[in-house]
C-alpha cells in the first residue's frame, strides 16, 4: 500500500534562510508526488508535483522539490524563507489502485522566525 | 476564475443527526474528492466521483454517501453522526485523473 511519512512535526527556519521539508514515500509503480499548504483554517493549496521528467520541480511562491528516487525522498525546499512561509505542509502521493485518492502524510509545521 | 467551492463554511449539529455538506468544482472538472481532516492529521480520503460515478472509496462507514450531479457538482451526507465525526471536510476537483487536486476551504463541522 502507498504511504507517505514526514518525519518532523515542525521545523523551525529564520528568516532568511534556507528550508526544508522532509518527505519520503512508499509506492508500487511510479510516483506522482504532491506537496500542499493549509494557512489556519483554510483548505488545502497546491504547490507542485512530481509526475516524471527532471528530479527538480520548482512551483509556487518559489518552492521547489528534490525527487529522489533510490532514497524514496521528495523533499521541499526553498533557497530563502519568508515569515509569510509559515504554515502547515503536506506530502501527498497518488494511490495507483482504480480510484484517484490521494494519500497524505501527517504534515509538517513550518514556523520561519523573523 | 473561482475555485472550488463548499458550503456551509461552519455547521454545529447534535449527535444523530444528519448533515448535508455541498461543493462545486473548478468550471471544467468532471472529478471530484471528499476528504476529512481531523484536527493535527493530514486529509483522509473519502469519495471520488468522476463523470457522476462513484470511483473510490475510503475506509469510512455506510453513513457516509455521496452522490455527484449532472453539473458535476457534488454533495456529501452522514447520517446518525457521531461525536468523532467533527472535523474539516474538504471537497477537491482536479481536471486530469491522477494528477493534482484543487481544494476548497472546507467545511467545518461540529457535532456536540
Amino acid at each position: 500500500a502507498q504511504s507517505v511519512a514526514q518525519p518532523e512535526d515542525q521545523v523551525n527556519v529564520a528568516e532568511g534562510n534556507p528550508l526544508t521539508v522532509k518527505c519520503t514515500y512508499s509506492v508500487s509503480g511510479n510516483p506522482y508526488l504532491f506537496w500542499y499548504v493549509q494557512y489556519p483554517n483554510r483548505g488545502l493549496q497546491f504547490l507542485l508535483k512530481y509526475i516524471t521528467g527532471d528530479n527538480l520541480v520548482k512551483g509556487s511562491y518559489g518552492f521547489e522539490a528534490e525527487f529522489n528516487k533510490s532514497q524514496t525522498s521528495f523533499h521541499l525546499k526553498k533557497p530563502s524563507a519568508l515569515v509569510s512561509d509559515s504554515a502547515l505542509y503536506f506530502c501527498a502521493v497518488r494511490d495507483h489502485g482504480g480510484d484517484d485518492k490521494i494519500i497524505f502524510g501527517k504534515g509538517t509545521r513550518l514556523h520561519i522566525l523573523p | 476564475d473561482a475555485g472550488v467551492t463548499q458550503s456551509p463554511t461552519h455547521l454545529i449539529k447534535t449527535r444523530g443527526q444528519h448533515v448535508t455538506l455541498r461543493c462545486s468544482p473548478i468550471s471544467g472538472h468532471k472529478s471530484v474528492s471528499w476528504y476529512q481532516q481531523v484536527l493535527g492529521q493530514g486529509p483522509q480520503f473519502i469519495f471520488q466521483y468522476y463523470e457522476k460515478e462513484e470511483r473510490g472509496r475510503g475506509n469510512f462507514p455506510d453513513r457516509f454517501s455521496a452522490r455527484q450531479f449532472p453539473n458535476y457538482s457534488s454533495e456529501l451526507n452522514v447520517n446518525a453522526l457521531l461525536l468523532g465525526d467533527s472535523a474539516l471536510y474538504l471537497c477537491a476537483s482536479n481536471l486530469v485523473l491522477g494528477y493534482e487536486q484543487y481544494f476548497g476551504p472546507g467545511t467545518r463541522l461540529t457535532v456536540t
